[in-house]
């Protein structure tokens, strides 16, 4: 049983484009994440969300719009896609409160043209 | 947020113990010590967390000193499997579920 999917797992694009990325988890978590990691391996997070509710936006241009339609799922949708953007997005899913671990998804690799 | 310092990298070879350390000066006295494993094309994954003094499981333990400031990740009798970036992360910040991660540290477990 995979416990954050992530769908899909490589995506090719042309700049200008815009695309989503989905992110689903069955744990029964209240809190998801978007975390970007670019070619240097740097961890960056972008979003969090607590049961549907926007936390978290890390100074993520406003071309990224996450989408949480319930609190098991959060979307990254992706609009006029830059070169810059290429990158591995890894979404990821706690339970509620400080300290609690991080479950992650195998990441969706992103490469814009 | 305690800022977190780790080693760039390490190599070891296998059936060695390996330690990496991890400083967190600014640790508050609610935060926990948290250590994340990644293997290439694979997010991050738990290994073990922890408060004050030792706490071990079936991967690894974690060494925490009285004062918090540091702590070490204990893997024993590495394999080439072992070869991973570890991440050791501290708290969050309050109520923001804002989990920063640090460079990591590059183990290179070899034959």
């Amino acid at each position: 049983d995979t416990a954050v999917s992530q769908t899909p797992k490589y995506l090719v694009t042309q700049m200008g484009n815009d695309k989503s990325i989905k992110c689903e988890q069955n744990l029964g978590h209240d809190t998801m994440y978007w975390y970007k990691q670019d070619s240097k391996k740097f961890l960056k997070i972008m979003f969090s969300y607590n049961n549907k509710e926007l936390i978290i936006n890390e100074t993520v241009p406003n071309r990224f719009s996450p989408k949480s339609p319930d609190k098991a799922h959060l979307n990254l949708h992706i609009n006029s896609l830059e070169l810059g953007d290429s990158a591995v997005y890894f979404c990821a899913s706690s339970p509620l409160g400080s300290n609690s671990p991080l479950h992650f998804g195998n990441g969706t690799r992103l490469t814009v043209t | 947020l305690a800022k977190t310092t780790q080693p760039i990298s390490m190599d070891s070879y296998e059936g060695q113990e390996v330690n990496i350390t991890c400083s967190h000066n600014n640790i508050a006295t609610n935060d926990y010590i948290t250590w994340y494993q990644q293997f290439p094309s694979q997010g991050p994954r738990f290994i073990i967390q922890g408060y004050k003094t030792k706490v071990t499981n079936e991967v690894a333990s974690l060494f925490i000193p009285a004062d918090r400031k540091s702590s070490t990740l204990s893997l024993p009798r590495v394999s080439l499997s072992d070869t991973a970036v570890y991440y050791c992360l501290v708290g969050d910040i309050p109520g923001t579920y804002k989990y920063i991660f640090g460079t990591g540290t590059r183990l290179k477990v070899l034959a």
